[in-house]
């Protein structure tokens, strides 16, 4: 019965570099949303993923963010070049069905620091 | 932007007393979401509530979604030290999959 699962749930980055975080969502889930949680703020949603397809990333920033979800393994998301105003908890939720009332279940997060 | 205000902020009250928490929208919602998070861990599901004037218990936890679909709470009944943390409501709405979360209510239950 294992829950979604985060990894790596640490990563220390330097300014300049990439980071890559990822989701295995929960046994027979096929949909993936991934949020961030800045200090003393919020989650924020940034993308929501099904197989090989993104639904919506109103959420995610224009430039050197991106996500995928694909046919095989866990959902990545992506940042290029971090700065330091990524600092903050990524959080990746997964349901079985579509739907609003849909309940989401969360991973762990990953907490990401940028040097 | 759908905005949904909680409160209060923060809460400490001593072990054995009642509270109620509040989460408030000025627009209507389709489902509301509550979820609890513990520092380093990701929010755990309590409850969702979908249907207006919908009331839902778990154990000592009481949920109640209001007429209008605009608001919700969350009513503990003699707090114990395992509830505390921060407390999230996140609203659903129509034809939307993702959730807005609220700001949340981080409750601390003094022994």
């Amino acid at each position: 019965n294992a829950g979604v699962m985060q990894n790596p749930r640490h990563l220390v980055r330097r300014r300049g570099q990439e980071a890559r975080l990822r989701c295995s969502p929960m046994k027979g889930h096929s949909h993936v949303y991934w949020y961030r949680q800045l200090p003393e703020e919020g989650l924020k949603f940034m993308v929501y993923l099904q197989k090989e397809n993104i639904i919506d990333e109103s959420g995610m920033p224009k430039e050197r963010f991106s996500a995928e979800f694909p046919k095989e393994g866990p959902s990545i998301l992506r940042i290029q070049q971090v700065v330091r105003g990524d600092s903050a908890a990524y959080f990746c939720a997964s349901s079985p069905l579509t739907g609003q009332d849909q309940p989401q279940h969360f991973g762990d997060g990953t907490r990401l620091s940028i040097l | 932007t759908q905005l949904l205000e909680q409160s209060p902020q923060f809460l400490s009250i001593q072990e054995g007393e009642n509270l109620t928490v509040y989460c408030n929208s000025s627009s209507v919602f389709s489902s509301l979401q509550w979820y609890r998070q513990e520092p380093g861990e990701g929010p755990v599901l309590l409850v969702t509530v979908v249907t207006g004037g919908e009331v839902k218990k778990l154990k000592r936890l009481t949920f109640q979604f209001g007429d209008a679909r605009k608001d919700s709470s969350l009513h503990i009944t003699a707090a114990q030290p395992g509830d505390t943390g921060l407390y999230l409501c996140a609203r659903g709405d129509f034809g939307n999959e993702k959730l807005t979360f609220g700001t949340g209510t981080r409750l601390t239950i003094i022994p």
